[in-house]
Formats: C-alpha cells, structure tokens, sequence
C-alpha cells in the first residue's frame, strides 16, 4: 500500500522559509514522479510543483517560481518542498502525491497534508 | 497555462440519481485528464486519468469520457457518501492545472 507522509508544516513569519518533507512507501520511490499541490483555507486546489522520477526534471508553478525548490532523496524514499520569502498568501495545506508515471503521469495517490501558516 | 473550467459549480442531487459534471480545457490536451473527489477535512483521492481510465478500487458508478478539449465525469446511482467536492486536472502540459472545483450537495 502506498502511503506518503508529510511534516515540516507550522507557523511562519511573512518573509521567512520552510522545508516541507514527504515520507513515502508502499512503492519504489526512484521510479517514479512526483508532485506538491497546496489547498488554502476553503478554496480549491493548486499544483505547485513537480519533479520526476530518480533525478528528474522539475517544474514550478508560476506562484512560487522563484521561490521554491522541489527535490528528492531516493536513498530515504523523501521528497522535499523548500520555500522561501514566504508570503500570506502562501498559507495553505500541502500535500505531496504520487503520479503514475516516471517522468510524469496522473496523481494516484495523496499524503494527508501539512498546513503552513503565513503570518506574523 | 491551460486553464481548466468545470461546470456547474455547485450541484444539487438526490440520493439516486445520475450526475454529470462537466471539465473544459483552454487548448487540446488530448486525454491527458484526471479526476479527484475530495471530502471536507480530507486529502483528495484519485478517481479517474487519462480522461476515463479507473484508478485501482474506485467503484464503477464513476465513469469519465471526452478527450480534446471537453470531458465529463458521470456518478450513477448517488450513494451519501458520493456528495464532495470534484476537481479535473490536465496533465498535458506544465504548469498541471486543477479546474475550480465543483461542489455536490444532497438535495
């Protein structure tokens, strides 16, 4: 059974930074990509970032370009979302997913989210 | 970027009957279409790609068709706990863009 778990999520001051982290299993996490995608308080869903399998490419929304970096670890089955000159309206929850495919594909499974909270 | 519209964006139906919502894209994104249905307090959970292809355990009263520019997804038989919220995203191109959302609530 697949799962991911993220962590790093908290309270942030306007300008600080972060490093969220996603814990997976359940599959060989080298083979495959995989995503962020962010949900703020009571609106929809927002695909951040992506980074394909092993040492794959990677891609940002143009909401965080600049500000985020998407990477991972494959010797500790980690995926990892660090973001800086973190803004208000950057508080959201995150969750990193799995897509179904190595360089990119369909998300087919989801963590349970961290929130990270914006504010001073 | 793509941009992804669903319509409606809210719905309200019965427990029984036979939804359709609608996913359209800005370009052709040949099938490269998924769909995910999210409950409040929850992650969202994968239902359907490539446009009309079932994820692994999602029952066969979702059904998902188009291909191009217009999809849909189609619920039969609404059971209580069908009634969420439904998103469509493309991932024909980057940035993978995620529809607004469409909203069912029992009627």
């Amino acid at each position: 059974e697949v799962q991911l778990v993220e962590s790093g999520g908290g309270l942030v001051q306007p300008g600080g930074s972060l490093r969220l982290s996603c814990g997976a299993s359940g599959f060989t996490f080298s083979s495959w990509a995989l995503s962020w995608v962010r949900q703020a308080p009571g609106k929809g869903l927002e695909w951040v970032s992506h980074i394909g399998g092993s040492v794959g490419s990677t891609y940002y929304a143009d909401s965080v370009k600049g500000r985020c970096t998407i990477s991972r670890d494959n010797s500790k089955n980690t995926l990892y979302l660090k973001i800086n000159s973190l803004r208000a309206e950057d508080t959201a929850v995150y969750y990193c997913a799995k897509e179904g495919g190595y360089n990119y594909g369909a998300i087919d499974s989801w963590g349970q989210g961290t929130l990270v909270t914006v504010s001073s | 970027d793509i941009q992804m519209t669903q319509s409606p964006s809210s719905l309200s139906a019965s427990v029984g009957d036979r939804v359709t919502i609608t996913c359209r894209a800005s370009q052709g994104i040949n099938n490269y279409l998924a769909w995910f249905q999210q409950k409040p307090g929850k992650a969202p959970k994968s239902l359907i790609y490539a446009a009309s292809s079932l994820q692994s355990g999602v029952p066969l009263k979702f059904s998902g068709s188009g291909s191009g520019t217009d999809f849909t997804l189609t619920i039969s038989s609404l059971q209580p706990e069908d009634f969420a919220t439904y998103y469509c995203q493309q991932y024909y191109s980057y940035p993978f863009t995620f529809g607004q959302g469409t909203r069912l609530e029992i009627k």
